[in-house]
């Protein structure tokens, strides 16, 4: 059980745009921790897309936005692409548990 | 070009130990918190240990803590993750991870590739 909850699959058509959601609790996201979000291929390095919630790293494309709000966070996609196809994570940082922790992963299938 | 390139990988027998290495290179380890996250078989990511830029602090998850010893070698720009009493349920991939940010902000911005641990009753 993650201490932040995602949705265990999510699915778009090419060009499509998808949201993935990651809720936590009054004791990370909901006290103020940030939100980052990582992109994941199996035997691959996790990648990371975005960081204090809404900050997209140099050479990530702007078809990745993110936003928070109270104790949940979403990730948008826009524009799908076959090569979006991966594991996508959200991780924040817990007071009460003191580490920091991810959320259980959604897979995204561009259809 | 920063690179993390972990290694140890291996199979062992529960109760027993393995360590890990994490190779930097591209820039000084010792400037940065660095971490380990893991990925059980068909799992997702977990956090498992880090240890503070200037070497003052480290981290534990519970179901590691007092069993997992992580360290580093300024001299050598190297992260380890000393593993003991090993456990069916430490089977995974154990990635090495840059941090950035304090803890409410903290994130990890490079990754390794991972390097398997495959324990065995």
């Amino acid at each position: 059980q993650s201490v932040l909850t995602q949705p265990p699959s999510v699915s778009g058509a090419p060009g499509q745009r998808v949201t993935i959601s990651c809720t936590g609790s009054s004791s990370n996201i909901g006290a103020g921790s940030d939100v980052h979000w990582y992109q994941h291929l199996p035997g691959t390095a996790p990648k990371l897309l975005i960081y204090g919630n809404s900050n997209r790293p140099s050479g990530v494309p702007d078809r990745f936005s993110a936003s928070k709000s109270g104790t949940s966070a979403s990730l948008a996609i826009t524009g799908l692409q076959a090569e979006d196809e991966a594991d996508y994570y959200c991780q924040s940082y817990d007071s009460s548990l003191s580490r920091w922790v991810f959320g259980g992963g959604t897979k995204l299938t561009v259809l | 070009e920063v690179q993390l390139v972990e290694s140890g990988e291996g199979l062992v027998q529960t109760g027993g130990s393995l360590t890990l290495s994490c190779a930097a290179s591209g820039f000084t380890l010792s400037n940065y918190g660095m971490h380990w996250v893991r990925q059980a078989p068909g799992k997702g990511l977990e956090y498992v240990s880090g240890i503070s830029s200037d070497g003052g602090s480290t981290f534990y998850a519970d179901s590691v803590r007092g069993r997992f010893t992580i360290s580093r070698d300024s001299s050598k720009n190297t992260l380890s993750l000393q593993m003991g009493s090993l456990r069916v349920e430490d089977m995974a991939v154990y990635y090495c991870a840059r941090g950035r940010g304090g803890y409410g902000d903290g994130h990890f911005d490079y990754w390794g590739q991972g390097t398997l641990v495959t324990v065995s009753s």
